[in-house]
């Protein structure tokens, strides 16, 4: 069965600064899909940024970036000139390719001070 | 991406009566629909995926008898969960499989306080 550890239940960062989020995943399938996503206060499940395991680009959405290493199992959240509104719980997620349920990780919980 | 809604938002029962969940797909015939559970500042747990047409399948030490999964239409599932007791308190948060399936989409949860 495939796990999800998020190693990080809090991190803290201030405004403007980077802040690198880390998860490791364990797997035995060569084709899967990795997520991170963003769950506000408001609690609705916000996708951040998806990456798919056979490209080896590391996927990138404004100021949210990956490092994906397949290799290592590891899948990092970079958020660059962080905001007060990144605030949030951040979840990384591991979907199969055969499979389309999310096995979410345990989760950060970010703060942004200014 | 699909438009996922959630009705309630916020029910509160009280313990022995049964309430029902439900989770729409306004844009799009989802065949396939998964439940999760989140306790507070916890992550989201599977409880089951709900097929159109089909059973639910349930993952493990989730009560079938208790938490029932009807997905009797391409837009509609629902979740009952009866004779609910305190513990069942929780937040219930649906996802659809949008058609590529490549996309999944949440609704935006029930909060369920059972007292």
């Amino acid at each position: 069965a495939q796990t999800v550890t998020q190693s990080q239940p809090e991190m803290s960062v201030q405004e403007a600064e980077t802040v690198t989020l880390s998860c490791t995943y364990d797997t035995s399938e060569s084709d899967y899909y990795l997520f991170w996503y963003k769950q506000p206060p408001s609690r609705q499940m916000i996708l951040v940024i998806r990456q798919e395991a056979y490209k080896q680009q590391n996927a990138t959405e404004n100021r949210f970036s990956v490092n994906f290493q397949k290799a290592a199992k590891s899948f990092s959240l970079k958020i660059s000139d962080s905001q007060l509104g990144d605030a949030a719980m951040y979840f990384c997620a591991y979907r199969s390719q055969a499979g389309t349920a999310l096995i979410f990780g345990k989760g950060t919980t970010l703060s942004v001070s200014s | 991406g699909a438009v996922v809604s959630q009705h309630p938002s916020w029910v509160i029962c009280k313990s022995g009566t049964s309430v029902k969940i439900e989770c729409r797909s306004l844009d799009f015939q989802a065949t396939t629909m998964f439940w999760y559970r989140q306790f507070p500042k916890q992550s989201l747990m599977l409880m089951a995926t709900s097929n159109e047409g089909s059973k639910a399948t349930y993952e493990q030490g989730v009560e079938k008898d208790k938490f029932l999964i009807n997905h009797a239409s391409l837009t509609l599932s629902t979740l009952t969960v009866t004779s609910a007791h305190p513990e069942d308190s929780s937040f219930y948060i649906c996802s659809v499989v949008s058609g590529d399936r490549d996309s999944i989409n949440f609704g935006p949860g029930t909060r369920l306080t059972v007292t």
